[in-house]
């Protein structure tokens, strides 16, 4: 079973278009994220759910949206997508919000290709 | 803006050798220091989460020490194996918020 898992692993769209990535956990975990993989190989934190609430949201631009229907779901939604949005998007969870004393489980990534 | 450093950024060593890497991080509000493995085409997968000044941690081969004074943390393989091949990375969290930041990993190759 996999942990933490996004759909899809491959997307391929054009400039303009709005697209989803959907991230599921079934680990019973209260926090989610979304990382993006930059140009230089960071994973870089986008937003912070716990709960359902948003805990963070990192300077990111307001056409990117989280949607948290419930703990085991953050979905990433990206409205007028540009050539700059292609990167590696991570989606994440861990136990503890604080991420002190548990680790972050990874999904496997979604490689979004804008054209 | 928290700079969380690695070096080397990449190591091929042989077989059997034994490697450390080294990550960097403030050394102010410290409150966690992560080490994940990724392997090529895989997911992050957590090895250690250290909290404590002077932790040293264990996980078969791959061990890992913390110094939170002066903000660095080592990663050690002894007897590298090829299976061992992967980007490893550190991570930083300053627990002022619920999320790490991460270096850009130390890509380690084992060949035979």
């Amino acid at each position: 079973d996999t942990a933490v898992s996004q759909t899809p692993k491959y997307l391929v769209t054009q400039m303009g278009n709005d697209k989803s990535i959907k991230c599921e956990q079934n680990l019973g975990h209260d926090t989610m994220y979304w990382y993006k993989q930059d140009s230089k190989k960071f994973l870089k934190i986008m937003f912070s759910y716990n709960n359902k609430e948003l805990i963070i949201n990192e300077t990111v631009p307001n056409r990117f949206s989280p949607k948290s229907p419930d703990k085991a779901h953050l979905n990433l939604h990206i409205n007028s997508l540009e050539l700059g949005d292609s990167a590696v998007y991570f989606c994440a969870s861990s136990q503890d919000r604080g991420l002190g004393n548990t680790e972050a489980f990874f999904g496997q990534g979604t490689r979004l290709t804008v054209v | 803006i928290l700079n969380v450093e690695q070096s080397p950024q990449s190591l091929h060593v042989q077989e059997g050798d034994s490697t450390n890497f080294t990550c960097s991080f403030p050394s102010s509000n410290f409150y966690a220091l992560h080490w994940y493995r990724w392997e090529t085409a895989k997911s992050p997968e957590a090895l250690f989460v250290m909290t404590l000044n002077g932790d040293e941690k264990k996980k078969g081969r791959i061990s890992a020490t913390l110094n939170t004074k002066e903000g660095y943390s080592y990663l050690y393989i002894k007897g590298s194996q090829p299976e061992d091949s992967a980007t490893y990375l550190c991570a930083f969290n300053s627990g002022t918020a619920s999320k790490l930041t991460f270096g850009t990993g130390t890509r380690l190759q084992v060949t035979l």
